[in-house]
C-alpha cells in the first residue's frame, strides 16, 4: 500500500533562518506531488506541485520554493523565513491529476 | 470566481445526534466533489468523493453526501454522531479529471458533547 512520510512534525525556527521540509511517497511511481499551506481560518492553499521529476509549478509568489530531486520526493525549502512563513504545512499526492489527494501529517512550523 | 463555502465555522452536537455540514461551491466546468477530515495536529483524511452517477455518495466512518446540482451543494450528513467524528471538516471542489487545483473551503469546526 502507499504511505506518505512527511517530517518533521514541528519545527521552531527563527526569522531570516533557511527551512527544508522534506516529503516522501512510498509504494507508488511517478505521483503528482503536492505542497499545501493551512492558515487557522483559511482553509487550503496550495504553494506548489508537481508532476514529475523537476517539474514544479507555482501557485501563488511567494518566500518558498519547491524541488523535486526524486521521483517520490518533494522537498520545500526557504533562504530566510519571514514571521508571515509560521503555519501548517501538508504534502500530499495524487496518482495523476484526476484522482484524490492523499495527505501526510503535516509539519507545524513557528518562525519567531 | 470558482470557490468552495462552508458557511458554518463550528458546529457543536450531542454524541448521538444527527448531523449535516453544508458545503456550496461556484465552479465553471464539471465539479469533482470532495469532504476531506482533520483531526487536531493531524492531515487530512479523505471521507468521500463524488464525479458521477448517484448524487448520494457513502464514505468512510459512516458519512455520506448527497450533490445537489440545482443548488450547487454537498453536504455532508451522519445520522448519529459520536465522539470520535470531532474534527474539523473540508469540503473541496476540482475540475473532474484534474484535481491539480483543489479549492477548499475554510473548513467547519465539530464538537461533540456526551
Amino acid at each position: 500500500s502507499q504511505t506518505i512520510h512527511q517530517w518533521p512534525a514541528t519545527l521552531v525556527q527563527p526569522v531570516g533562518s533557511p527551512l527544508s521540509l522534506e516529503c516522501t511517497v512510498e509504494g507508488t511511481s511517478n505521483p503528482n506531488l503536492y505542497w499545501y499551506r493551512q492558515a487557522a481560518g483559511r482553509g487550503l492553499q496550495l504553494l506548489f506541485y508537481s508532476v514529475g521529476i523537476g517539474q514544479i509549478s507555482s501557485e501563488v509568489p511567494q518566500n518558498l520554493s519547491a524541488s523535486r530531486p526524486q521521483d517520490r520526493q518533494f522537498i520545500l525549502s526557504s533562504k530566510k523565513l519571514l514571521l508571515s512563513d509560521s503555519g501548517f504545512y501538508l504534502c500530499a499526492w495524487s496518482v495523476d491529476g484526476g484522482s484524490p489527494l492523499h495527505f501526510g501529517n503535516g509539519t507545524r512550523l513557528t518562525v519567531t | 470566481a470558482q470557490s468552495v463555502t462552508q458557511p458554518d465555522i463550528h458546529i457543536t452536537v450531542s454524541e448521538g445526534a444527527s448531523l449535516e455540514l453544508r458545503c456550496n461551491y461556484s465552479y465553471g466546468a464539471t465539479p469533482y466533489l470532495f469532504w476531506y477530515v482533520q483531526s487536531p495536529g493531524q492531515g487530512l483524511q479523505l471521507l468521500l468523493k463524488y464525479f458521477s452517477g448517484d448524487t448520494l455518495v457513502q464514505g468512510i466512518k459512516g458519512f455520506e453526501a448527497e450533490f445537489k446540482r440545482s443548488q450547487s451543494s454537498f453536504n455532508l450528513r451522519k445520522p448519529s454522531v459520536h465522539w470520535s467524528d470531532a474534527a474539523e471538516y473540508f469540503c473541496a471542489v476540482g475540475a473532474l479529471f484534474n484535481t491539480d487545483k483543489l479549492i477548499f473551503g475554510t473548513g467547519t469546526r465539530l464538537q461533540v458533547f456526551p
